[in-house]
Formats: C-alpha cells, structure tokens, sequence
C-alpha cells in the first residue's frame, strides 16, 4: 500500500545542532506539507513544496529549510535547533484534491 | 486577529446528543473549508470538506458554511464515545487550482460521556 512515513519518530539533540527530519511518501504526490502542532497553537505551517525544486515558506518557516530534488520526499532541516523548536513534527501530501494525508508526525526534544 | 479561530474547549457532551463544533475565519475571500479530527497522539485525518454555503451532509456528520457570516461548523448526531478527539478546522488559502495552503485552528478537543 501507498503511504507517508517520517523518521526518525523521536529526536533529542542538544542546542545549536542541525536536525534533519526525513518524509518519504509512494503515492507521486506533487504536493508535500511539513506542519508543527504545540499545545494551543494547532497545526502551523512550516515550508511546502508543489513540486520538484518547487519550494515555499509557510506561517513559521524561520530556522527551517527544505529542498525537494525529487517527488518523494521532502526533509525538514533545522539549521540550527533551539528550545522553541521541540515540538511534534508532520508532514503532509495531497494529490491536487481534498484530502491531505498525514504521516504519524516527528516528536522533537531540543534541550 | 487569528486567521482561523476555535474555542479550544474541552467540550463535553454526552453519549447520543449532538456535538455542535464551531469556526470562524478572517480571509472573505476563502473558498474551501475542511474538518480534520484528531485523535490523542494520532495524526490528523479529513473527515468533511465544504466548498458552497449550506448543509453538507455524511453519515452522522454535516459541514455548515456560512460565508457571509465567515463562519463554518460540524454537527455529529448520535454522537458515540468514538467521537471523542480534537477537531481541527482547516481553511484552504490558496488561490490556485489544486493547490492547498491550509491555515488551521487551534482545534477543539471533543468528549463524549457514556
């Protein structure tokens, strides 16, 4: 079956690391999502992506970057991790429709 | 003001009544609206769109739009322990064709008492 997954699903790294957070989905969506989700706040959206080398900055894209050099995935990087950065990750694609399908999300500690 | 606002609840309502779960959002010029629910440490999933003002109807759920009032619901009749999870409305802000930008509510965290 066709699906979405996220690794690793749990990270703990120290301040000031860079953190890549991967999203590889098999359906040959053209569009990928990457959201966090803290307490109060629902999903925001980080970066997004229509397409290969097609990307673009979300409501909370400061100190995140994303590259899409194919349809399949599309990784999340923390250049540089901070405390305000822990949060749960997911990542999203949808086909042109109105479904986006979700991944089982990414739970990030920066301590 | 937030782009798309919910009250966060908790919301309680017991087994077998009807949930009513509310949204409002900012953008006039927003044409498709989803319902997303949530279950704790789960990923979200879409359970109902609407796109046209009115009643939409499935199973034991219905959308409402409003946009005039720019303002969307979701009514689960019969509502089942299952129902228990947080409801996230989701508002499409992007303008091209088979394009999604979704800006999300805080969501609505649901209970259904047996």
């Amino acid at each position: 079956d066709a699906e979405i997954t996220q690794s690793p699903r749990h990270k703990i790294t120290e301040t000031g690391r860079q953190v890549t957070l991967a999203c590889h989905q098999t359906w040959n969506h053209n569009n990928m999502f990457w959201y966090r989700q803290d307490l109060g706040h629902g999903l925001r959206l980080i970066h997004y992506s229509y397409g290969v080398h097609d990307t673009n900055k979300g409501e909370v894209s400061d100190g995140y970057s994303v590259s899409r050099s194919n349809t399949e995935d599309l990784p999340l990087t923390l250049e540089s991790a901070a405390s305000s950065q822990t949060s749960v990750y997911f990542c999203a694609s949808n086909d042109g429709g109105n479904i986006q399908y979700f991944g089982a999300g990414t739970r990030l500690s920066v301590l | 003001q937030k782009e798309v606002e919910q009250n966060s609840g908790p919301l309680s309502v017991p087994e077998g009544a009807i949930a009513s779960l509310n949204c409002t959002y900012s953008d006039r010029g927003s044409q498709s609206f989803f319902w997303y629910r949530q279950y704790s440490g789960k990923s979200p999933e879409l359970i109902m769109f609407i796109y046209s003002n009115g009643d939409k109807e499935d199973g034991r759920f219905t959308a409402q739009l409003n946009k005039a009032s720019q303002y969307v619901s979701l009514l689960i009749r019969d509502s089942q322990p299952s129902d228990s999870a947080t409801y996230l409305c989701a508002v499409n802000l992007a303008g091209i064709q088979g394009a999604q930008k979704l800006v999300f509510g805080q969501g609505t965290r649901l209970t259904i008492n047996p």
